[in-house]
């Protein structure tokens, strides 16, 4: 079993819809927790980063932590069609802030 | 500021031989973290190199080496190509002294293993 599981998609929605991308985790030790955003041939870019439990809000964008259930998400508001990527979500445990642990990505397409 | 480089962007080899990957990182970071992306496995951390110095390192057979230079650039090697090591390989940069920071991804480079 992988330490980090995220549904793989693809996922397709309608132009302004709301997205929800997400990912479980096994690891109790994981602390810091990250979602990146990758297009096509282009290395992965760091949307969102979080560490405790709750939400944090930065535009569309919302990342939210429960790590009482190992599970954190991502909600995409206002979906356009330039957020059509792969999303990642990422994680780390203390001293140890640049060895990152990803989930497998969700491949998500809005539609004009 | 210039991003994350790497070089060659495209690169296909034959099994059995090695290759040798260069990353250099944003002006004034000293970290350099390597990491393979598969279909398979996704993005997987092969190792970091802080100050010309390892000081982390994924689970990945010993084929795969790195290194860093004085300036903060770093090469990656892997010898005796298998058909698995194709992937995407990037690198990633940071300051490197701090207990959590951002990571910046270069735009990696895709290795095909005929």
């Amino acid at each position: 079993q992988k330490e980090v599981e995220q549904d793989p998609g693809p996922l397709s929605v309608p132009e302004g819809a709301i997205v929800s991308l997400n990912c479980t985790y096994s690891n109790s030790a994981f602390q810091y927790f990250m979602w990146y955003r990758q297009y096509s041939r282009k290395g992965p870019e760091l949307l969102m980063y979080t560490y405790s439990s709750g939400n944090k809000e930065d535009g569309r964008f919302t990342a939210q932590v429960d790590k009482s259930s190992k599970y954190i998400s991502l909600f995409i508001r206002d979906s356009q069609p330039s957020d059509s990527a792969t999303y990642l979500c990422a994680m780390s445990v203390p001293g140890s802030a640049r060895q990152l642990t990803f989930g497998s990505g969700t491949q998500l397409t809005v539609l004009p | 500021k210039a991003g994350v480089t790497q070089t060659p962007r495209y690169l296909i080899k034959t099994r059995g031989q090695q290759v040798t990957l260069s990353c250099s990182p944003i002006s004034g970071h000293r970290s350099v973290s390597w990491y393979q992306q598969t279909p398979g496995q996704g993005l997987q951390f092969l190792f970091e190199y802080f100050s010309e110095t390892q000081r982390n390192k994924g689970n990945f057979p010993g084929r795969f080496s790195g290194r860093q230079f004085s300036n903060s650039r770093s090469e990656m090697n892997v010898s005796t190509l298998e058909l698995g090591d194709s992937a995407l390989y990037l690198c990633a940069s940071s300051p490197g002294t701090g207990t959590q920071e951002t990571q910046y991804f270069g735009p990696g480079t895709r290795l095909l293993v005929l």
